[in-house]
């Protein structure tokens, strides 16, 4: 079946630096990703739909210019989350739509300290 | 707006046991619900879903029945396996099936 590969699955960085997030569909092609996060005991909330070729629509109340969405290929998307605070620490999840299904990668752990 | 109230976990049970999960939700419309599954380490699978009122998904011993009347979707099974150990997630799409609106996530740990 279709596969998406999220990488890194885990990082920590230091507060004030940039930590770039990978989603690939490895054997099919994506014109549309979604970014996902979700805090401790909390729902995974849609950040941000990602389209081959145009500019990522945000979600209300999420950051442009924080979090900068790329979707430069078919097959990958990435999530720059930009002078990272410990605020931003939390689990960031993307899924790619194969038509009809949508398939998740498994998602990266994101701690700044 | 759209939301999903699934019930706290975690739940603790001994393998063959009966699950439930609750799930219910609120949205404009006629929403399609799912069950999403997340293993440790592993990204989030679709166990089922339903489309329309009175539909049962169903898969892997595990079923919901969309309940427009109570707007519920509680995922059920009849006998838990130590392999079923995983977070379940409730949610719901109102239009695309692309776009998803999540519950919290339910912690399911099975024991022999």
């Amino acid at each position: 079946g279709a596969v998406v590969s999220q990488h890194p699955s885990w990082v920590i960085c230091k507060s004030g630096t940039s930590v770039k997030i990978e989603c690939r569909s490895l054997d099919f092609q994506a014109t549309t990703m979604f970014w996902y996060r979700q805090f401790p005991k909390q729902s995974l909330m849609l950040m941000a739909t990602s389209n081959e070729g145009s500019k990522a629509t945000y979600e209300q109340g999420v950051e442009k210019d924080k979090f900068l969405i790329n979707h430069a290929s078919l097959t990958l998307s990435t999530l720059t989350v930009t002078s990272a605070h410990p605020e931003d620490s939390s689990f960031y999840i993307c899924s790619a739509r194969d038509s009809p299904a949508v398939t998740f990668g498994s998602g990266t752990r994101l701690t700044v300290v | 707006g759209n939301s999903v109230t699934q019930m706290e976990g975690p739940v603790t049970l001994s393998e063959e046991a009966f699950l439930t999960i609750n799930c219910t939700y609120t949205a404009t419309g006629y929403p399609s619900l799912f069950w999403y599954v997340q293993y440790p380490g592993e990204g989030l699978q679709l166990l089922l879903k339903a489309t329309k009122a009175d539909d049962k998904g169903s898969n892997k011993g595990f079923e919901a029945t969309y309940r427009k009347e109570t707007t519920s979707f509680h995922l059920e099974k009849g006998s838990v396996q130590v392999s079923d150990s995983a977070v379940y997630f409730c949610a719901l799409s109102d239009g695309s099936n692309y776009k998803l609106t999540f519950g919290k996530g339910t912690l399911l740990t099975v024991n022999p």
